[in-house]
């Protein structure tokens, strides 16, 4: 039972442009939402979070904009940079247990 | 602040034996949690434990246990081992485990042949 949803395997940007990651979920009950970022043969690293409580958090160049109605999370990246070609997982939690989505492969382009 | 540790970091076994992985949270954390990453289900969490205690667990078989020790180190024991076991297996770490961040050590890859 996925509860968490990353519908895009892969996303491609150009360098300098806006990267848009998108997330749904379908358990209500979730009340803290995160983004990590991977790199093959590491574990997840904290990218940003956002309370149920919110609908918009920024840091730096990353914004994670929650939409509780819709049970949709996305997160923005302005602007990409090479350095951002990772996995990013769309994360969220309830009850001490984080469930996590599929992952997003961004590759940033030269 | 010194990082979430596991040991070891690679690991090879052959099917029916068991194995124990090792996590040290970040110094003053209290929560550990457990993950297996694989490539077909990504990531799916297994326990958390807090002040020795298991808070809750993921949905996998009696073969996956853990523990957590007083000074909040935990161990992942795997016995039986198939070849379905191989992963990445992932540890976090948070104060508390509420409405906060988790941190993640770089994970325990284990090969079952």
């Amino acid at each position: 039972d996925q509860q968490v949803k990353q519908n895009s395997p892969s996303l491609s940007v150009q360098e300098g442009r806006i990267s848009i990651l998108n997330c749904d979920y379908t358990n209500s009950m979730f009340d803290y939402f995160l983004w990590y970022k991977k790199y093959p043969a590491e574990g997840p690293t904290f990218l940003i979070s956002i309370s149920s409580i919110k609908d918009k958090n920024e840091d730096g160049r990353f914004t994670v904009f929650l939409n509780k109605s819709a049970k949709h999370l996305s997160l923005h990246i302005v602007p990409s940079q090479p350095g951002d070609s990772a996995v990013y997982f769309c994360a969220a939690k309830n009850d001490y247990k984080l469930s996590f989505g599929a992952g997003t492969t961004v590759t940033v382009r030269a | 602040k010194a990082g979430v540790t596991q040991t070891p970091r690679y690991l090879i076994k052959t099917r029916g034996q068991q194995v124990t992985l090792s996590c040290s949270p970040i110094s003053g954390h209290r929560s550990v949690s457990w993950y297996q990453q694989t490539p077909g289900q990504g990531l799916q969490f297994l326990f958390e434990y807090f002040s020795e205690t298991q808070r809750n667990k993921g949905n996998f078989p009696g073969r996956f246990s853990g523990r957590q020790f007083s000074n909040s180190r935990s161990e992942m024991n795997v016995s039986t081992l198939e070849l379905g076991d191989s992963a990445l297996y992932l540890c976090a770490s948070s104060r508390a485990g509420g409405l906060e961040t988790q941190y993640f050590g770089p994970g325990t890859r284990l090969l079952v042949l």
